[in-house]
């Protein structure tokens, strides 16, 4: 079965860069489009950008200048890199994939990030 | 950000029939983007309920259907039970912003 699973530090200091990888198995990243999304400790669901196989991507215009996404179709995994980083920042990441008609179909279990010196 | 609107909660008893509105706009639902529903557990992932407006995944109980008209959806829970207590999102697609968008949310409360 299809399955994510985000990885990477749960603790990042202001002004530095986040960094997240999505692991994906049970599927070929090739002929898919990718996402991460952010939720804020008790808010809602927020786009930060998405990337295909031949690494087009496409970014939330709020964090343009900050994001960097990347995909590594021979280790499938895709990474997410957020610069510049503020409490603001903290949250569960989540990454996913784009299925049917640009639904989110299959997610992994987020990954909590918190800001903080 | 969010830029399609939903109650922040709904309630209802236990076998009773509850809806949830996401209001947008002409530049996403209204510009016949489709429109989709996600199910949030405490402490889980989100999960795809509905795709596509109206379509149920494998696995999703028919008590659960979406519609669109304009640029508003609706989710219905019909039959609902103490296990649906849980957060909910729409979402779509913006052409103004260029990319994604999702509801503000709402919490359904199993009286």
């Amino acid at each position: 079965q299809v399955q994510l699973q985000e990885s990477g530090p749960g603790l990042v200091k202001p002004s530095e860069t986040l960094s997240l990888t999505c692991t994906v198995s049970g599927v070929s990243i090739s002929g898919y489009y990718w996402i991460w999304i952010r939720q804020p400790p008790g808010k809602g669901l927020e786009w930060i950008g998405d990337i295909y196989d031949s690494g087009s991507t496409t970014y939330n215009p709020s964090l343009k200048s900050r994001v960097t996404i990347s995909v590594d179709t021979s280790k499938k995994h895709f990474s997410l890199k957020l610069s510049s980083v503020t409490a603001a920042d903290s949250g569960v990441y989540y990454c996913a994939r784009v299925g049917d008609g640009s639904s989110f179909d299959y997610w992994g279990q987020g990954t909590l990030v918190t800001v903080s010196s | 950000q969010s830029v399609l609107t939903q109650p922040p909660s709904v309630s209802g008893a236990p076998g009773q029939r509850v809806t949830i509105s996401c209001t947008g706009s002409s530049s996403n639902i209204g510009a016949a983007y489709v429109v989709h529903w996600y199910q949030q557990l405490p402490g889980t992932a989100p999960k795809l309920l509905i795709y596509g407006n109206s379509n149920r995944p494998s696995g999703v109980p028919d008590r659960f259907s979406g519609s669109k008209s304009g640029t508003s959806a609706s989710l219905a829970i019909t039959g609902l039970q103490a296990e649906d207590e849980a957060d909910y999102y729409c979402q779509s697609y913006d052409s103004r912003l260029s990319g994604y968008v999702f509801g503000t949310g709402t919490k359904v409360n199993v009286l």
